[in-house]
């Protein structure tokens, strides 16, 4: 089935540590994107990237890095420097940027 | 910049009846598309519906339905024959142009509401 995959679905972090999201997507699209969700603040853009080895940084870079190596896969990695990680994590892809976004099931990241 | 407002955190409506849920957004822009989107207890974003501001037509998918004012920048969201299934959150969204100016690749980008939650009484 054709989908975007994200993993683990629960994640706990000890301060200090990096840790990296996976989001996998066999869609052939060309355009992928990171969103953190936090309670009654909607959904806020990490990074995107519209090809292989070229990404951008959205509203709220700071302590998460990417890295775009392949087109189905675009792992984002929560460094020690974001100061408040836990948060809901989702990874989306559009065909190009000016279609329409679909979504993984996402990721629960805890900074224990 | 663009904003993207839903003023209702939380709506509830009895089981088979028809709840609007509201949207109001703000930009300078005439071509863009606005969505909307579920987000059930499995917290997976799945689309319900979505418009271009380019069309006048409302668009429509089954039970669900828009009613678009672009003048007013309004974008609600009518369900009819609410099933228990439609409990979630709804997010509103907008795409846009990132800074106004069209460009290459990198140009759009998604602006979300805070949601709102419904609640469906059986």
């Amino acid at each position: 089935d054709g989908g975007i995959t994200q993993s683990p679905k629960y994640l706990f972090r000890k301060e200090g540590q990096n840790v990296t999201l996976s989001c996998e997507q066999n869609l052939n699209h060309d355009a992928m994107y990171w969103y953190r969700q936090d309670p009654g603040q909607g959904l806020r853009l990490i990074y995107y990237s519209q090809i292989v080895n070229d990404f951008q940084k959205g509203d709220i870079a700071e302590g998460y890095s990417v890295s775009r190596e392949k087109k189905e896969s675009f792992p984002l990695t929560v460094t020690s420097a974001q100061k408040n990680p836990t948060a809901f994590y989702l990874c989306a892809s559009s065909i190009a940027d000016r279609n329409t976004q679909y979504f993984g099931p996402g990721t629960r990241l805890t900074v224990l | 910049a663009q904003t993207v407002t839903q003023s209702q955190p939380e709506m509830s409506v009895q089981e088979a009846e028809t709840v609007t849920l509201s949207c109001t957004y703000d930009t300078s822009e005439s071509d863009y598309y606005l969505f909307w989107y579920k987000q059930p207890p499995s917290r997976q974003m799945i689309l319900v519906i979505r418009q271009e501001a380019y069309k006048q037509q409302n668009a429509t998918e089954n039970r669900f339905s828009v009613n678009f004012q672009k003048a007013a920048k309004s974008f609600s969201l009518k369900i009819s024959d609410s099933q228990l299934g439609d409990a979630a959150m709804y997010f509103c969204a907008y795409r846009g142009l990132l800074d106004g100016i069209q460009r290459g690749p990198g140009t759009y980008k998604y602006i979300f509401g805070t949601g709102t939650r419904l609640k469906v009484l059986a």
